[in-house]
Order: structure tokens, then C-alpha cells, then sequence
């Protein structure tokens, strides 16, 4: 089925190491996005993509890079995780007219750093 | 700046009870306006959407109507049922015609609903 797919779905990691959360979508869209979920804190921006080759920050970026690859991948990395990175994390996608479709999100990347 | 304010859950509800779950916005210009669900364990879905004022977006029972005069786009459910039970986004998008969109969420609402 055509989405977003992410990788992997559970990670445990201990504090200070280090690892890349994937995300890929076979849609074609231009815009990606990288989002936290924490209790009551709803959806938090951490960095996002308008095209192939652009990045920008979003709400919380500290403690997170990102990688386009390509037009269909998009990757955050966490260099030396922390506990409070314990979250779930959603890759979302966009195409021209967001206005229109609103964004396609993946199910989900559940890490929790002890 | 733009921004969504959903209703605190969380709300518990009977079967077959009605449901709405308040939005309001703010945002310049026109803005494009989404409801998103999220099952237990899953990513977000786009439940039903409205990109203009006075419109109606429906989906599975689900409605929302646009209401500029009010900056509303509250969630109605005639009688709902235990597998609605779910964590409901509200979102905007700005809608100014730039190539890159940018939803912006309010913090979700819980439902559960009790057989």
C-alpha cells in the first residue's frame, strides 16, 4: 500500500547512544516532516523538509539532526540520546496541496531511552 | 501567530451517546481546516477536512462545519460507537498557497466510548 513507512517501530536505547529513526514515502510528495508525541503535550514539530536538499527547524529541534536523502527518504538522529527523547516519533508527508489533503503520517517509531 | 484549541479530555461517552469535541482557531487569511483520528497504537489519520468557510466535511458518520463568524470547526457524532474510541486531532494548514504546507495541531482529545 502506498503511505509512509517507518522504521523500526520499537527501540530501547541506553542514555548517550546513538541511532537514526527512517522514514519513506512512495507518494511523490515534496514536504516531510518529523514529529514528537508525549502525553498532554500533543504533536511537537522537530524539523522538517520543504523539498529534496532543505531542512529547517521546527519547535524542538535540540538533540536532533536530519537527513533528505532523497526525495523519498527523510531520517532524524539522535546523537547521544537522553531520556527526555523517550517519545513516540511520527514522519509525515505533504504534497502540493496540503491545503487540500492535509499531511500522510506513518505509524510510528516507539523509542524509549533508560 | 496560527494556532488550534481543541476541548481537554478526556471524554467518556456510552454507546450510541452524542459526541462533540470543540475547536476553535486562530489563523490569518483563510485557512484550510482537518480532523485528524488516532487509534490506539497507530499513526494519525485525516478524518474529514473543510478548505473554506461554511463547508461541511463528513467521514464515517463524522461531521464538522466551518464556521469563520465563530473560528469553529467543532466534531459532531450522531451516536457513537465503542470503536470510535480514539485520540482526535484538530488541525489547520494556512492555506496561503506556498509550496510548503504547514499543519498546525491542537493537542488532541481522548474518546472513549463504553459499551
Amino acid at each position: 500500500n502506498a503511505g509512509v513507512t517507518q522504521t523500526p517501530k520499537f527501540q530501547v536505547l541506553k542514555t548517550g547512544q546513538s541511532m537514526t529513526l527512517q522514514c519513506a514515502q512512495d507518494m511523490n510528495h515534496n514536504s516531510m516532516y518529523w514529529y514528537r508525541q508525549d502525553p498532554g503535550m500533543g504533536l511537537r514539530l522537530i524539523y522538517y523538509s520543504a523539498s529534496e536538499g532543505t531542512t529547517d527547524k521546527g519547535e524542538v529541534p535540540n538533540g536532533y539532526n536530519v537527513s533528505r536523502l532523497n526525495k523519498r527518504e527523510f531520517s532524524l538522529r539522535l546523537e547521544s540520546a537522553a531520556p527526555s527523547q523517550t517519545s513516540v516519533y511520527f514522519c509525515a508527508s505533504g504534497g502540493q496541496r496540503v491545503s487540500n489533503y492535509g499531511y500522510t503520517f506513518g505509524s510510528g517509531t516507539r523509542l524509549t531511552v533508560v | 501567530g496560527d494556532s488550534v484549541t481543541q476541548m481537554e479530555g478526556p471524554v467518556t461517552l456510552s454507546e450510541e451517546a452524542f459526541l462533540t469535541i470543540n475547536c476553535t482557531y486562530t489563523a490569518t487569511g483563510y485557512p484550510s481546516l482537518f480532523w485528524y483520528v488516532q487509534y490506539p497504537g497507530e499513526g494519525l489519520q485525516l478524518l474529514l477536512k473543510a478548505t473554506k468557510a461554511d463547508d461541511k466535511g463528513s467521514n464515517k458518520g463524522f461531521e464538522a462545519t466551518y464556521r469563520k463568524e465563530t473560528t469553529s470547526f467543532h466534531l459532531e457524532k450522531g451516536s457513537v460507537q465503542v470503536s470510535d474510541s480514539a485520540v482526535y486531532f484538530c488541525a489547520l494548514d494556512e492555506n496561503r498557497g506556498s509550496t510548503l504546507g504547514r499543519l498546525y495541531f491542537g493537542r488532541g482529545t481522548q474518546l472513549t466510548v463504553w459499551p
